[in-house]
């Protein structure tokens, strides 16, 4: 089936603004990734998922960065009150099996830029 | 804590020429390593991934690289560059403590000229 796709590909906010940003895993997957990725660096871990709970939310920066999977399905990553520093690429990814050398598939991310 | 470092953040070759790209990674554990590859306004793609079997990793598009434990080296080579090639390329290796919690290299820019 499909890939993992991110909504929406684009998002312009401005600083203070509240933003979402979705993410819909490949079916089935059950371990889903939120990394960042700041201009000319590699992506960074954000908070990972299995099923409906994030078992993982050390990569968080602070408490303005939420992440939801309420139907162990589509992913939402919430930024309140967005700052300047907030604008990256936000990647999501999922993979079959939390297991370590299981790949993960990413999708085309989200550009965020905060204005 | 595990950890990748990239040798070179930009590496420029002629097509038809080898190509390698350095990374040396840090763990207390038997490591899980990749290399991705991303290419401009595209996902990032697997290339290969080492896991513990054999040390010399075949992935896609002809690429290759050799698991060197005494070395904590994982570099990523192909015999002859093509065009197509020019990406990013990022070394990652897997966060042992059972799920697949990746750390990223800082990235290689490959250049590939006529």
């Amino acid at each position: 089936g499909a890939g993992v796709s991110q909504t929406p590909s684009n998002k312009v906010t401005e600083k203070g603004k509240y933003v979402e940003l979705r993410c819909d895993p490949i079916s089935g997957h059950t371990a889903l990734y939120w990394y960042r990725q700041s201009l000319g660096q590699g992506p960074e871990f954000l908070i990972y998922f299995q099923g409906t709970g994030a078992a993982d939310d050390s990569g968080l920066p602070n408490d303005r960065f939420f992440a939801v999977r309420p139907e162990g399905s589509v992913s939402t990553l919430k930024i309140q009150r967005t700052e300047r520093g907030d604008s990256a690429v936000y990647l999501c990814a999922s993979s079959l099996s939390p297991v370590s050398n299981t790949e993960a598939f990413f999708g085309q991310g989200t550009r965020l830029t905060v204005v | 804590a595990q950890s990748v470092t990239q040798l070179d953040s930009h590496v420029s070759v002629s097509e038809g020429t080898p190509v390698l790209l350095r990374c040396n990674y840090s763990s207390s554990y038997s490591p899980s390593l990749f290399w991705y590859v991303q290419h401009p306004n595209k996902g990032l793609q697997l290339l290969l991934k080492y896991t513990s079997a054999a040390t010399l990793v075949k992935g896609i598009n002809g690429f290759e690289a050799e698991f060197k434990k005494s070395e904590t080296s994982f570099h990523l080579t192909k015999p002859s560059a093509h065009m197509s090639d020019a990406a990013e390329y990022f070394c990652v290796v897997s966060v042992a403590g059972g799920y697949n919690k990746l750390i990223f290299g800082a990235g290689t820019r490959l250049a590939v000229h006529p």
